[in-house]
Parts: structure tokens; sequence; C-alpha cells
């Protein structure tokens, strides 16, 4: 499959800033990159669909001004968490899909303090 | 998305083989997928299968498929220490699209 890099891996920041998360497609042209957040114990939701050189689709409960998504390239999509709050951590993971199936970053595990 | 139930637990010794269950409710599931994720880590595909299969093995790992209950099932055979992870199945019914997963289950491999 596609070779997927996520940065940070951790994060550590203080309640009202904002945090941005990277998601590098190494080896494929993606346009379309998904976006996960995992909570303790609990499955992967999917937060929204990160779609190249347009806006992003979110889930509905998703807060698009909370959680902004940028995919201004075909090889990297970015969340940016913003105004973070305690409730606001988690283990978030993006995504690529490609011909050869679906590849995860190894995830970011934010917490706000 | 519809949804994928998984069993949360499952302790089975080191050598004897795991049989890790899944049911799906999308009857247009065309793709469905078995992850394993280990602590503080990212999901490492294990294999997939396609609706028009019923089976697949790949070394340790045997995927079963049956559509018509929409139950699939991951066989890892000797099961070694290594193997403890979470595991999740999820389905998608179009390569494009996101995954839906199911909430993962826990394998514990004890000596």
């Amino acid at each position: 499959g596609a070779v997927v890099s996520q940065h940070p891996s951790r994060v550590i920041c203080k309640s009202g800033t904002s945090v941005k998360i990277e998601c590098r497609s190494l080896d494929f042209q993606a346009t379309t990159m998904f976006w996960y957040r995992q909570f303790p114990k609990q499955s992967l939701m999917l937060m929204a669909t990160s779609n190249e050189g347009s806006k992003a689709t979110y889930e509905q409960g998703v807060e698009k001004d909370k959680f902004l998504i940028n995919h201004a390239s075909l090889t990297l999509s970015t969340l940016t968490v913003t105004s973070a709050h305690p409730e606001d951590s988690s283990f978030y993971i993006c995504s690529v899909s490609s011909r050869a199936g679906y590849t995860f970053g190894s995830g970011t595990r934010l917490t706000v303090v | 998305g519809e949804d994928v139930e998984q069993s949360l637990f499952l302790s089975v010794r080191e050598g004897d083989s795991s049989v890790i269950n899944c049911t799906y409710t999308d009857s247009s599931s065309t793709y469905l997928y078995w992850y394993k994720q280990e602590p503080g880590a990212g999901l490492q595909l294990l294999t997939y299968i396609f609706s028009n299969m019923d089976m697949k093995q790949d070394q340790r790992l045997t995927v079963l498929l049956n559509k018509k209950d929409k139950h699939l099932s991951l066989r890892i055979a000797d099961t070694q220490t290594g193997d403890s992870a979470i595991y999740f199945c999820a389905e998608t019914t179009n390569s494009g699209y996101a995954l839906n997963f199911g909430k993962g289950t826990s394998l514990l491999v004890t000596p």
C-alpha cells in the first residue's frame, strides 16, 4: 500500500491553544485522505474525509470550526485542533486509500492540559 | 454508518489457535478487512477479503466469510505472545470510501 507519515506522534498542549497534525502520503498522490479519532479502548470513529483542493466532508457531530482540515496538495493533509480543551485529548489517525488498499499513519496522541 | 460488532476480549494460551469473530449489518459491504493495533501505534493491515470470496488463507491467518449471515472471522494459528494486540474488523462498500470499524477485540496471549 501507500506509505503514510503522520506527525507529530505525541503532543501535549495547553488548553486554549491550537495544534496541527500532518499526514503525508510519501509515494502516492492521494486525492482523498481520512481522519479518524480513537478514544481509549474504543473503535476508530471517522471524523472527516479530506479532499484535495476542496472542502473536507465532516461527519455528523464533528465541529468544522474546531477541527480544521486542509488538503492543499496531493501529498499532504493537515488537521488543526483549534482552541483545544481537555476533552479533545485523544488519538488521531489519518488514512490514505490507494489501489493497494488503506494505509494508516502511526497516529498522534494529543493530550490537552 | 452501519454497525460492525466484535466481542471485546479474547484470551488464549501460546500455541493455541485464536478465533476472532465479527458481524456486520450492511449487506452491500464489498471489502472486509482485519487490522492489528499494538498499544500506542497505528493500524497494521493483516488481511482482507472481498465479498465474493468465502475463505482466504495467508500463512498463520485464515479469514472466513459467511455472507449470508454477515459473519467474518479471523483465525490465527499457533498464536504467539507477540500477537497480543487489539484486532479490528472493518468494512466498506467501495474502495474509495472510509472504513467502518468494529470496536476491536483485545487478544491476550498467555505463556
